[in-house]
């Protein structure tokens, strides 16, 4: 399978506890990007990396949350301290940075915070 | 800030009838995405409309868009039950200084799509 790759799929944790989550994008895809969608809504943009460089990132992730693409191929995204309002479901997508950019979305990691 | 408004957000069909969805956007773009959603799954692109005046067909299913209006449309042709699913369109922020488009797409809330027999 060439597509965008996420891990775990699901994801149940207690209130406090810190979790990392995993993409791969597709290969030669030099942008990728995270979303969270909560129940109901269309996915809300968080940050985006073009190669190893975090470009830019929303008002939405607060401190607890942070982003790696250290050797510009996947990244994870860490939240510390989760809470309830955490609970999601995160998507990563991937797009080639010349020419079309469409992105190209994985399966998500749905996220439950108890 | 640039915001999407899709409507309607809940539409249930009958077999073989034909419906409008309206994907309404604030500030301008050139770039405007749909894509298909399943109850638990992740995104699927549909189309990818790149200018104005742009229309793509896939199937039953049509998309435009009219950059001056700010306006894209995705029409179903004859629905059929195969095609229900929540679908989103998504506008792309415009150019950023660095170079190229920055990608990030703001997305809709959806139009949840229902074809019964």
């Amino acid at each position: 399978d060439t597509g965008v790759s996420q891990n775990p799929r699901h994801k149940i944790t207690k209130r406090g506890q810190n979790v990392t989550f995993r993409c791969d994008p597709i290969s030669e895809h030099n942008r990728l990007y995270w979303y969270r969608q909560t129940l109901g809504q269309g996915p809300e943009f968080l940050t985006y990396f073009q190669n190893e460089a975090q470009l830019e990132k929303s008002r939405l992730l607060s401190d607890r949350f942070s982003a790696e693409r250290p050797k510009g191929s996947f990244s994870t995204l860490e939240i510390q301290r989760t809470e309830q309002g955490d609970s999601a479901m995160y998507l990563c997508a991937s797009s080639p940075y010349q020419g079309n950019t469409e992105a190209f979305f994985g399966q998500g990691t749905r996220l439950t915070v108890v | 800030e640039l915001k999407v408004e899709q409507n309607p957000l809940f539409l249930s069909m009958q077999e073989g009838k034909n419906y409008t969805i309206y994907c309404n956007y604030s500030t301008t773009s050139d770039r405007l995405y749909w894509y298909r959603q399943d109850p638990g799954k992740s995104l699927e692109s549909l189309f990818v409309l790149l200018s104005n005046g742009a229309v793509k067909q896939e199937g039953r299913l049509m998309a435009s868009l009219d950059t001056k209006a700010r306006l894209s449309t995705l029409h179903i042709t004859a629905a059929v039950h195969d095609l229900s699913a929540t679908y989103f369109c998504a506008v792309e922020m415009a150019l950023r200084p660095y170079g190229g488009s920055q990608g990030n797409l703001i997305f809709g809330k959806g139009t949840k799509l229902s074809v019964k027999p």
